[in-house]
This record gives C-alpha cells, sequence and structure tokens, in this order.
C-alpha cells in the first residue's frame, strides 16, 4: 500500500467551480499534514499545514480525519490561476523527513 | 519574502563525472534537506541535515552522495559518479525547526541531466 495515496485526475472544471481532492496515508504514527501546490517543472510550494480542527485560509479549507486516515483539500471559487498539481504531504513522527503523494493535476478552464 | 536559493538552475553531466548542486536555506533556519524528482514521479526524500550532521538519510542516499555545509550559509549535496539515473530535479528545502508542522520551504531545484 502507498505510504500516501492521491486520485491522479486531472480533474478539469470552470472558473468560480468548487473543487475538492482528498488523500489517504497509510502510517498511523504520521504526525503532520501538509498540502503542497506545484506548478510545471517547478518547486513545491506550501500551500497550509492541516491542522486536527480543520483549518481555512481564503478560499482553501483543509480537512484531516485520523481516525480514517484522510485528509481533503475544498477549493472555492475557482480561480485560473489554481491549475497547478496539488501534492498531499505527511510526516510521521520521530521523522524529519516529508513524504509525498503523486499529486492531483487541478485544470480549471475559462 | 526570504527564500531558499539553488544554482545551478540546470546542469548537464557525463556519466561518471562529479557534480556539487548548491543550496542556500533561509538565513534563520537550522534544518535542511535534499530531495529528488525524477520526471513524471513523486518528490522523494533524500536527507536531512542538522548542526553539521546527517540527521536522517533515505536508501536512495548511498555512498555516492554526500551534503556539506561547508560555510555559514551555503549547503552542498555531491554526487560523486553519476548515473544516468541520477538525472532529476534535485530540491532543496529548509525549516526553522522541528517543532511548528515541520513546514519545510522548497528552493527552485537544480535539474540535473545526466549524458
Amino acid at each position: 500500500r502507498k505510504e500516501v495515496e492521491q486520485d491522479p485526475g486531472p480533474f478539469n472544471v470552470p472558473e468560480g467551480a468548487t473543487v475538492a481532492f482528498n488523500c489517504t496515508y497509510s502510517n498511523s504514527a504520521s504526525q503532520s499534514f501538509f498540502w503542497y501546490r506545484q506548478d510545471c517543472r517547478k518547486e513545491p510550494k506550501l500551500l497550509m499545514s492541516v491542522y486536527s480542527s480543520g483549518n481555512e485560509d481564503g478560499r482553501f479549507t483543509a480537512q484531516l480525519n485520523r481516525a480514517s486516515q484522510y485528509i481533503s483539500l475544498l477549493i472555492r471559487d475557482s480561480k485560473l490561476s489554481d491549475s497547478a498539481t496539488y501534492l498531499c504531504v505527511v510526516n510521521i513522527e520521530s521523522s524529519y523527513k516529508l513524504i509525498f503523494g503523486s499529486g492531483t493535476r487541478l485544470l480549471v478552464r475559462p | 519574502e526570504p527564500e531558499v536559493t539553488q544554482t545551478p538552475s540546470h546542469q548537464v553531466t557525463q556519466m561518471g563525472q562529479e557534480v556539487i548542486l548548491r543550496c542556500v536555506p533561509i538565513s534563520n533556519h537550522l534544518y535542511f534537506y535534499w530531495y529528488r524528482q525524477i520526471l513524471g514521479q513523486k518528490v522523494e526524500f533524500l536527507v536531512s541535515f542538522y548542526n553539521n550532521e546527517i540527521s536522517e538519510k533515505s536508501e536512495i542516499f548511498d555512498d555516492q552522495f554526500s551534503v556539506e555545509r561547508p560555510d555559514g550559509s551555503n549547503f552542498t549535496l555531491k554526487i560523486r559518479s553519476t548515473k544516468l539515473e541520477d538525472s532529476a530535479m534535485y530540491f532543496c528545502a529548509s525549516s526553522e525547526a522541528l517543532a511548528g508542522g515541520y513546514e519545510q520551504y522548497f528552493g527552485p531545484g537544480t535539474r540535473l541531466t545526466v549524458t
């Protein structure tokens, strides 16, 4: 089983749509969770950390369900500039490394 | 806003040659990392570095790889004898501390092409 699993997409949505991405992780010792975005051939950029209580940053809302080992990202009112690959990322307790999912590609069309 | 910087942006080398990839982490950060991403694949952890020593490394980080912090600002990744399969994007990252959710910030990457 993959350590971090994501639907590869692509998700093709019109501007203004709401889109949701899901991610599951296999290691119950995972302690920190993030969403990064990656544009083509660029570096991963931190979008937001994901907290147990859920958190929101503008149009972006992240949720964590530790019991189901499931993380989600909701994007409201999609913009053309949201087109990118969204990476679900996990850190395991007592480890320094980030474990990346393969990413979900989002295409926002006019 | 402080950024991680990396040089060069693109390095082409012949199989068997040594390469050194350079990074300048964010100035008040204490933890440094190297990751790589083979084209079309996911980002993979190579090594983490703290207090002038390796704190964790992956199976990929074998004897042909080494890291160094030669001065107060640079952090380098050396590949001693490059192989074709080392062709990838190499990202340096840094974080302020282990606390705070391990937020790591990535540099723009060095694209390594081994011919």
